[in-house]
């Protein structure tokens, strides 16, 4: 079974900087998709960014990128420019890559990390 | 904007009672997915339809929990003799296999029991 593991409870930034929120997990496979989630307070969770295991190049999305090493099982978000409404809480998850099986493209989750931005 | 509908949104029962939740996914997606979340945890993979077909349950969904599907549109979960360890918000995640099946979640159903 894959398992997620996000070993930061908490981090915090300064409004316009850049934080870099930690990932690894486990797994057998060697093709499988890997996603950023954000959820904010009492609202639904929104993908952030993908990641397909297979490509080399490095998710972006405006100021969200990944930095994602296949070998070391890391998936790092980073975010520049931070703003206020990036405070939330931020979750790594995993995805086999065939809907099948025993799988069905659940995804699996780490624990999350809460992001706050100070002014 | 019709993104995946959750209801009630939140719901408090006392232990013992029976609730059932409800999720109108996206429409046209065929894939529907329930989680449960507990507070400051990652979401938890209940069960899996596509279509109506229910083809995945985990092993957190004892035998007081029933998912449907009837049409292969709506989803309802149903608890059962709840007890308090099912406090949890319960999330509902869609997607279309054919648009890189990324899941578009709910808003969930924050249950409370007493």
């Amino acid at each position: 079974a894959q398992t997620v593991t996000q070993s930061q409870p908490e981090m915090s930034v300064q409004e316009a900087e850049t934080v870099t929120l930690s990932c690894t997990y486990d797994t057998s496979e060697s093709d499988y998709y890997l996603f950023w989630y954000k959820q904010p307070p009492s609202r639904q969770m929104i993908l952030v960014i993908r990641q397909e295991a297979y490509k080399q190049q490095n998710a972006t999305e405006n100021r969200f990128s990944v930095n994602f090493q296949k070998a070391a099982k890391s998936f790092s978000l980073k975010i520049s420019d931070s703003q206020l409404g990036d405070a939330a809480m931020y979750f790594c998850a995993y995805r086999s890559w065939m809907s099948g099986g025993t799988s069905y493209g659940k995804l699996t989750f780490g624990q999350g990390t809460i992001l706050t931005v100070h002014p | 904007d019709t993104g995946v509908s959750q209801d009630p949104r939140h719901k408090i029962t006392k232990r013992g009672q029976n609730v059932t939740f409800r999720c109108d996914p996206i429409s046209e997606h065929n894939r529907l997915y329930w989680y449960r979340q507990t507070l400051g945890q990652g979401p938890e993979f209940l069960t899996y339809f596509q279509n109506e077909a229910q083809l995945e349950k985990s092993r957190l969904l004892s035998d007081r929990f029933s998912a449907e599907r009837p049409k292969g549109s709506f989803s309802t979960l149903e608890i059962q003799r709840t007890e308090q360890g099912d406090s949890a918000m319960y999330l509902c995640a869609s997607s279309l296999r054919e648009l890189s099946d990324t899941q578009y979640f709910g808003p969930g159903t924050r249950l409370t029991v007493l």
